[in-house]
């Protein structure tokens, strides 16, 4: 079964620097899908990032990037000039891309929660 | 506007009551999820159903039950069963492999 490791329940970040938040993941699949959620305190889950494990260049999303080392099972996440409003629970999540049965769901970290310091 | 619909936003269960969430989405999926979430443990998945009047178990079913007789609609009841039922529950949607749409959950409090 795949799981996915968040090991910073929380990080701290000045506005306006960069913060990068650490996923690690387990799967024997070679195909797969990648997500960063955000929660804000409003608890709506919100797409942050999207990354196909057969795309080996980094997906980026405005002040958003990833670093995808597939070899290393690691995907974190990168974010440039903070801004108060990023401070959110931020999850990991990852995706089977055989669709069917169990494995099209997505399988979360326990999340890791980022505070802005003004 | 297409997205997802859960109410309530807030419910409160009396020991040894059923209680029903319900989730409504208009974006067409064929897929959608139920999810809880507790501190400190990110989001587990209950039950999901990939097709009309089809569902599976997630890894913490028990004490859940859920239908899918139309395809906007899969409601989730907690059954007197659950013995530790207060969380957050999220209901998501999905169309193959795109990203899951997630509705504005429902807080449960058992009282």
């Amino acid at each position: 079964a795949q799981t996915v490791t968040q090991s910073q329940p929380e990080m701290s970040v000045q506005e306006a620097e960069t913060v990068t938040l650490s996923c690690t993941y387990d799967t024997s699949e070679s195909d797969y899908y990648l997500f960063w959620y955000k929660q804000p305190p409003s608890r709506q889950m919100i797409l942050v990032i999207r990354q196909e494990a057969y795309k080996q260049q980094n997906a980026t999303e405005n002040r958003f990037s990833v670093n995808f080392q597939k070899a290393a099972k690691s995907f974190s996440l990168k974010i440039s000039d903070s801004q108060l409003g990023d401070a959110a629970m931020y999850f990991c999540a990852y995706r089977s891309a055989n669709y069917g049965g169990s494995q099209g769901n997505l399988i979360f970290g326990k999340g890791t929660k980022l505070s802005v310091k003004p | 506007d297409g997205g997802i619909t859960q109410s309530p936003k807030y419910l409160f269960r009396k020991e040894g009551q059923n209680v029903t969430l319900s989730c409504e989405q208009n974006l067409n999926h064929d897929a959608m999820y139920w999810y809880r979430q507790d501190p400190g443990q990110g989001l587990r998945l209950i039950y999901y159903s990939q097709i009309v009047n089809d569902f599976q178990k997630g890894d913490i079913a028990e004490g859940y039950s859920v239908s899918r007789e139309k395809k906007e609609s899969f409601p989730l009841t907690v059954t007197s069963a659950q013995k530790n039922p207060t969380a957050f529950y999220l209901c998501a949607s999905s169309a193959g492999q795109f990203k899951a749409f997630f509705g504005q959950g429902t807080r449960l409090t058992v009282v």
